[in-house]
């Protein structure tokens, strides 16, 4: 089976600029998460997709960060204008759902897009 | 403030050697989850424990879910460099519509030859 696919790997751009990130989740899986993993600390959840619907974008940061899965299968999450502090990992990962009152299954994560705002 | 609390933050052990990490919060977990993360990759799945006391054995990486279902600890027996990487734990909370998982800090591993 295909893992998560992201892309780019890396990305270098100045501040107040824009970027874009991709990702394509497992065939069929229904949930998609993107988190953000600053150097040093664990993964923060972004935002989370079921199908094309947005479960949870509580801690996105909305002036800046928007994110889509207009046909429920790949998304992407950009960043407008970025400052330096968006300078982390963004991670992908999907599950085939939510999950009832006990979810025994695991994220599968991307390999990630490393991004450095300078 | 952090949910989930990992100790130790760094741990750095020669080969052979046997350590323990810990992961602890104040919330009520319905199920927790232990990852490992290396250099340049994504978090992959090592176990989910979904019953307060419950251990499981993985080689050996031995896992704990505290009875009260509020902390964790992983064990690794005769550690190996191959075991080197980001540990992370995971918990899903009990209340809650979304059930996202929500990650600790870490404890990075070092495991020297």
């Amino acid at each position: 089976e295909a893992g998560v696919a992201q892309s780019p790997r890396y990305k270098i751009i100045e501040k107040r600029q824009s970027v874009a990130f991709w990702c394509n989740p497992i065939s069929g899986h229904a949930t998609l998460y993107w988190y953000q993993q600053i150097l040093g600390q664990g993964p923060k959840l972004l935002i989370q997709f079921q199908n094309n619907g947005v479960v949870d974008d509580s801690q996105l940061p909305k002036d800046r960060f928007s994110a889509e899965r207009l046909k429920g299968v790949d998304s992407t999450l950009k960043i407008q204008p970025a400052k330096l502090e968006d300078s982390a990992v963004y991670l992908c990962a999907s599950s085939p759902t939510t999950g009832g009152a006990v979810f025994s299954g695991g994220y599968t994560f991307g390999s990630g897009t490393r991004l450095t705002v300078v | 403030t952090q949910l989930l609390e990992q100790s130790p933050q760094f741990l750095s052990i020669q080969e052979g050697e046997n350590l323990t990490v810990y992961c602890n919060s104040s919330s009520v977990f319905s199920s927790l989850q232990w990852y490992r993360q290396e250099p340049g990759e994504g978090p992959v799945l090592l176990v989910t424990v979904v019953t307060g006391g419950e251990v499981k054995k993985l080689k050996r990486l031995t896992f704990q879910f505290g009875d009260a279902r509020k902390d964790s600890s992983l064990h690794i027996t005769a550690a190996q460099p191959g075991d080197t990487g980001l540990y992370l734990c995971a918990g899903r909370i009990s209340s809650g519509s979304a059930r996202q998982l929500t990650f600790g800090s870490g404890t990075q591993l070092t495991v020297l030859p």
